[in-house]
């Protein structure tokens, strides 16, 4: 079975960078997409990008000029950079996984769905 | 890019049926066949419950079920049962990212 595990710290300072990793075990990185997802206290939803485990990337673009995602295969992580953080980015972060199908045409492409997700940590911007 | 409209909540008694509808645009919701729903129960991680309008992963009960039409999706719970007091959000593609739903909580009354 699947387990996705977010690590990071819980606290961090506005206009600092925050930083997760999310650990997969039971299965491998490969060939799959990997997203986070924040949902701030009490409010919906919001997907913050998403990384094949080649490293290609795609992020929201209301959030792009803050974000990196990368990517460890040897250790079977993926993790988030959020720079310039304010109290607008606190929030419970998930990672989450998206299967991928093969196109004759195109090649391997990710699907639009999350199947596997963490647990979610909450990170606090405050000072 | 925007959160894309559901009902603040519904409600419905237990074997009821309640739908959810969840509103777009001809950008996302009404562009493509990829719009999925989760559950998410307080302080839990959501769950996969339709995926592609209206496929069920395996486990999901087939009370749960999806549809669209035009720029509007929607999910049935049939025979509402007690667990299925939550709250649901869509998401769609929407060409070069994914959007969320505001959020329903369905009351089981």
């Amino acid at each position: 079975q699947v387990q996705l595990q977010e690590s990071g710290p819980g606290l961090v300072k506005p206009s600092e960078t925050l930083s997760l990793t999310c650990t997969v075990s039971g299965g491998s990185i490969s060939t799959y997409y990997w997203s986070w997802i924040r949902q701030p206290p009490g409010k919906g939803l919001e997907w913050i990008g998403y990384i094949y485990y080649s490293g290609s990337t795609n992020y929201n673009p209301s959030l792009k000029s803050r974000v990196s995602i990368s990517v460890d295969t040897s250790k079977n992580q993926f993790s988030l950079k959020l720079s310039s953080v304010t109290a607008a980015d606190t929030a419970v972060y998930y990672c989450a996984r998206s299967k991928t199908y093969y196109d004759i045409l195109t090649g391997y492409s990710t699907t639009y769905y999350f199947d596997y997700w963490g647990q979610g940590t909450l990170v606090t911007v405050s000072s | 890019q925007s959160a894309l409209t559901q009902p603040r909540s519904v409600s419905g008694s237990p074997g009821q049926s309640v739908t959810i509808s969840c509103t777009g645009t001809s950008s996302d919701v009404g562009g493509y066949d990829y719009v999925s729903w989760y559950q998410q129960h307080p302080g839990k991680a959501p769950k996969l419950m339709i995926y592609d309008v209206s496929k069920r992963p395996s486990g999901v009960p087939d009370r749960f079920s999806g549809s669209k039409s035009g720029n509007t999706a929607s999910l049935t719970i049939s025979g509402l049962q007690a667990e299925d007091e939550a709250d649901y959000y869509c998401c769609s593609y929407a060409g070069s990212s994914l959007d969320f739903g505001t959020g329903t909580k369905v009351t089981v009354l």
